[in-house]
């Protein structure tokens, strides 16, 4: 079957740092993608991985380990405008662009 | 302008209803998709599309059917609207040859009463 787990929520102060989990077992395994959504809006994109190890982007980065099923996303220097959903999703092993998302994790980040 | 768009943002209709909702993009991608998105739960695929002869279903594809006119246009329509089918429309696009991360257009919110 295909599974992919991430909290339902999480909180943080502002200027703080936040690792949002991800794990997942699908069938085949061809890249992970973080997406952040602000309620109402589309999703946009973060980050991808498909080898192990971190990306970093900006005050993002992501970690993915594909023998454990795990990624995180890391955020640093929280800022309000962070508080939205962040969706983890999965591309299987087909030849096809199909993803499987997670629930996705509302972040709420305080003053 | 936006790449990826929808109409229309926002339809309340009612049950047994038919409505379309319609995806443009200018992105040039071939490949596009309909999910929907209910509180609570992630986004889920309804239908997609590789080129102009491809149709797909997902993983929801009950009570909805899909038209790929052109390249740039992707069609969602429910034959006769039922309330449980009230949730958030996205039309996506991707590129096989960029890492492949997909496109959302704005959402269009239906109800059905």
């Amino acid at each position: 079957g295909q599974n992919i787990d991430q909290p339902t929520e999480m909180t943080a102060t502002e200027g703080a740092i936040v690792q949002i989990n991800c794990t997942y077992q699908t069938s085949g395994f061809n890249g992970l993608f973080w997406y952040q959504q602000h309620a109402g809006e589309a999703p946009t994109f973060l980050s991808y991985n498909v080898l192990d190890g971190l990306e970093e982007k900006g005050r993002f980065s992501s970690f993915l380990s594909r023998s454990k099923g795990y990624s995180y996303l890391l955020l640093k220097e929280l800022q309000m405008k962070d508080s939205a959903s962040y969706l983890c999703a999965v591309r299987g092993g087909d030849n096809t662009d199909k993803l499987i998302f997670g629930t996705g994790t509302r972040l709420q980040v305080f003053p | 302008d936006a790449d990826v768009t929808q109409t229309p943002r926002n339809r309340i209709t009612k049950t047994g209803k038919r409505i379309m909702l319609e995806c443009s993009q200018t992105k040039g991608h071939d490949r596009m998709y309909w999910y929907r998105q209910d509180p609570g739960l992630g986004l889920q695929l309804i239908y997609y599309s590789f080129d102009v002869k491809d149709i797909n279903k997902g993983e929801i594809s009950d009570g909805y059917s899909v038209s790929r006119q052109a390249q740039a246009k992707f069609s969602l329509s429910l034959e006769s609207a039922i309330p449980n089918q009230t949730a958030l429309y996205f039309c996506a696009t991707s590129d096989p040859r960029t890492p492949s991360t997909q496109y959302f257009g704005p959402g269009t919110r239906l109800t059905v009463l």
